[in-house]
């Protein structure tokens, strides 16, 4: 049973340029949600997606995007980078709204490190 | 305004004795906590979670505890083992653990043979 799984392990990008990172869910699972993670900091919530739609959104600018695919795997977009979007970019799946076995508990990915110079 | 608060950066205990991990909130929203461990260069692995209407669970070497009056949860990792050694975050969500999960800034647990 594969785990989240995410593409690519590192990124070098160049300030102003656009970065497109990739997730799949853990097997049974419907939702993706991503997270920033800074360096010495905890995840930073930045969006979830569900039913292709997204769902909930954190206090991130709008050169952060995203898209969910029918086969329930993801998208995070940034455009313009700045050299503050280096970080771990963490994708979670979970199952929490529907069906008869919920799985509330969100399984993370490896992570996508982002190095914008 | 961090609404999740893990106030110790930092934590070192012998092999076999008890690791207690000690977390903070502030929003009484929260009604599903989680902690994780993440190791360099890996993601968050979920240990073990707890809803609002327990006060512990236990999964294991691992058992979590929910004070709702004072907002304050804590993980205890009954024995310590070498491999332990991680930094231990703690999370939180609300609405059943359907809505976002706020984390706080890590712990890192020492475990020292």
């Amino acid at each position: 049973d594969a785990g989240v799984t995410q593409s690519p392990t590192h990124l070098i990008k160049t300030r102003g340029q656009q970065v497109t990172l990739r997730c799949s869910p853990k097997s049974g699972h419907d939702t993706v949600s991503w997270y920033q993670q800074a360096l010495g900091q905890g995840p930073q919530f930045i969006f979830q997606y569900y039913e292709e739609e997204e769902r909930q959104r954190g206090n991130f600018p709008d050169r952060f995007s995203g898209h969910q695919f029918p086969n329930y795997s993801s998208e995070l977009n940034v455009n313009a980078l700045l050299l503050g979007d280096s970080a771990l970019y963490l994708c979670a799946s979970s199952n929490p709204y529907r069906g008869s076995f919920k799985d509330y508990e969100q399984y993370f990915g490896p992570g996508t490190r982002l190095t914008v110079t | 305004d961090q609404q999740v608060k893990q106030n110790s950066p930092s934590l070192s205990v012998q092999e076999g004795r008890i690791s207690i991990l000690n977390c903070d909130y502030t929003n009484s929203m929260f009604d599903y906590f989680l902690w994780y461990k993440k190791y360099p260069a890996e993601g968050p692995t979920f240990l073990i979670s707890i809803s609002s209407i327990k006060d512990k669970n236990e999964d294991g070497r691992f058992t979590v505890f929910l004070n709702k009056s004072a907002k304050h949860l804590s993980l205890h990792i009954v024995p310590s083992q070498p491999g332990d050694s991680a930094v231990y975050f703690c999370a939180a969500s609300a609405k059943g653990g359907s809505e976002k999960l706020v984390f706080g800034k890590g712990t890192k647990l020492t475990v020292n043979p």
